[in-house]
């Protein structure tokens, strides 16, 4: 079975452009978390989507969104990139939204400059 | 709120040696804690969770952690280190507000295996 798969794995952009990463989850997983991973620090939580609605949304501005389709795929955007944007971008799937055990993709490195 | 301290960014091990990566928490209730593991350009792989059942908790490729709650700690162990294990270290702690699920998560720890 296809883990978690998120595209694309690298992208560069410049500062004040539109990017969306998207995420594919596991078969059967019906919740997707996405996280923000700065290098040398830990993740941090963005958003968290279950049956294609928000359940959780971290210390993020608005110019982050996201969506969750029928397929339980899901999309960020980030509006206005800024230079701090810069991360790698991971989502992880879950089989519901209270299932303590996250499976996560690769990532996509954003390099914003 | 919750939140996991790991000491120590850096660790280095010569193989064979035992391993011991530390992460203490802080949660208002009991908590479900994870180590993670993060191979270089790769996403997060599960090491072990805590989730209150038995103390001493195993996990793949020989790790295993306890869970102290009255030292507030869950730190990470392998008797002997391999240098497959020369990854970044992440111990995270759950956050579960009502309806959802996220993990607040430490800043890691860079392992080292020394030949």
């Amino acid at each position: 079975d296809a883990g978690v798969t998120q595209s694309p794995t690298h992208l560069i952009k410049t500062r004040g452009q539109h990017v969306t990463l998207r995420c594919s989850p596991i078969s059967g997983h019906k919740s997707v978390s996405w996280y923000q991973q700065v290098l040398g620090q830990g993740p941090q939580f963005i958003f968290q989507y279950y049956e294609k609605e928000e359940r959780g949304r971290g210390n993020f501005p608005d110019r982050f969104s996201a969506r969750q389709f029928p397929n339980y795929s899901s999309e960020l955007n980030v509006n206005a990139l800024l230079l701090g944007d810069s991360a790698l971008y991971l989502c992880a799937s879950s089989l519901s939204a209270t299932n303590e055990k996250l499976f996560f993709g690769s990532g996509t490195q954003l390099s914003v400059l | 709120a919750q939140s996991v301290t790991q000491l120590g960014s850096h660790v280095s091990v010569s193989e064979g040696a035992l391993v011991l990566l530390r992460c203490n928490y802080s949660s208002s209730v009991p908590p479900y804690l994870f180590w993670y593991v993060q191979y270089p350009n790769q996403g997060l792989q599960l090491l072990l969770k805590y989730t209150s059942a038995a103390t001493l908790v195993k996990g793949i490729n020989g790790f295993e952690a306890e869970f102290k709650k009255s030292e507030t700690s869950f730190h990470l162990t392998k008797p002997s280190a391999h240098m497959s294990d020369a990854a970044e270290y992440f111990c995270a702690v759950s956050d579960r507000p009502s309806g959802t699920y996220k993990y607040i998560f430490g800043t890691g720890t860079r392992l080292k295996v020394l030949a």
